[in-house]
């Protein structure tokens, strides 16, 4: 079945620096990725539609220039959390798919300090 | 803009009683999706359900799907230990890039 690899699954990093995590679909092409949220006990909330080739489309209330979205090839989606503050720190999830299925990454739990 | 209203948002029942989650939307779609999260994993798909009527079952977990009611439902036969985790019903945005919008989840505790 279809795989998407996400990494890093853990990263820690201070306040003020810069997170990015990688996202790639592994046997399969993924012209649109997309990225979510989760803060604890909460559910996922889309941030943004990945487009291989174009801008992404971010949802309302997400600010793109602070999550940036890097659609380079149709096997990886990259999103980099720039000048992280603590209120960043959740738990990010990748997902590519086609037509009826999905499939999502293994997340990555982002702690800023 | 499309809504998923997912009930109970928590449930703590008994080692073999049956229970019902319902998940419910506000446009138009007719593609499902139900998840098993975990605490700190991502998400495991447990059904997609494509059409109006649609059942599925896998163990002692079945969905089904009234696309007219928009209405989804999982219900556990049987509950064991092993299903306590959090259950999403997920909808699938049909007219906005193929999105999926999730519901808030119903956190499953299952008592032995």
């Amino acid at each position: 079945g279809a795989v998407v690899s996400q990494h890093p699954s853990r990263v820690i990093c201070k306040s003020g620096t810069s997170v990015k995590i990688e996202c790639r679909s592994l046997d399969f092409q993924a012209t649109t990725m997309f990225w979510y949220r989760q803060f604890p006990k909460q559910s996922l909330m889309l941030m943004a539609t990945s487009n291989e080739g174009s801008k992404a489309t971010y949802e309302q209330g997400v600010e793109k220039d602070k999550f940036l979205i890097n659609h380079a090839s149709l096997t990886l989606s990259t999103l980099t959390v720039t000048s992280a503050h603590p209120e960043d720190s959740s738990f990010y999830i990748c997902s590519a798919g086609w037509g009826e299925a999905r499939t999502f990454g293994s997340g990555t739990r982002l702690t800023v300090v | 803009e499309l809504k998923v209203e997912q009930n109970p948002l928590f449930l703590s029942m008994q080692e073999g009683k049956n229970y019902t989650i319902y998940c419910n939307y506000s446009t138009t779609s007719d593609r499902l999706y139900w998840y098993r999260q975990d605490p700190g994993k991502s998400l495991e798909s447990l059904f997609v359900l494509l059409s109006n009527g649609a059942v599925k079952q896998e163990g002692r977990l079945m969905a089904s799907l009234d696309t007219k009611a928009r209405l989804s439902t999982l219900h556990i036969t049987a509950a064991v230990h092993d299903l306590s985790a959090t259950y999403f019903c997920a909808v699938d945005h049909m007219n906005r890039d193929d999105k999926i919008i999730f519901g808030k989840g119903t956190r499953l505790h299952i008592l032995p």
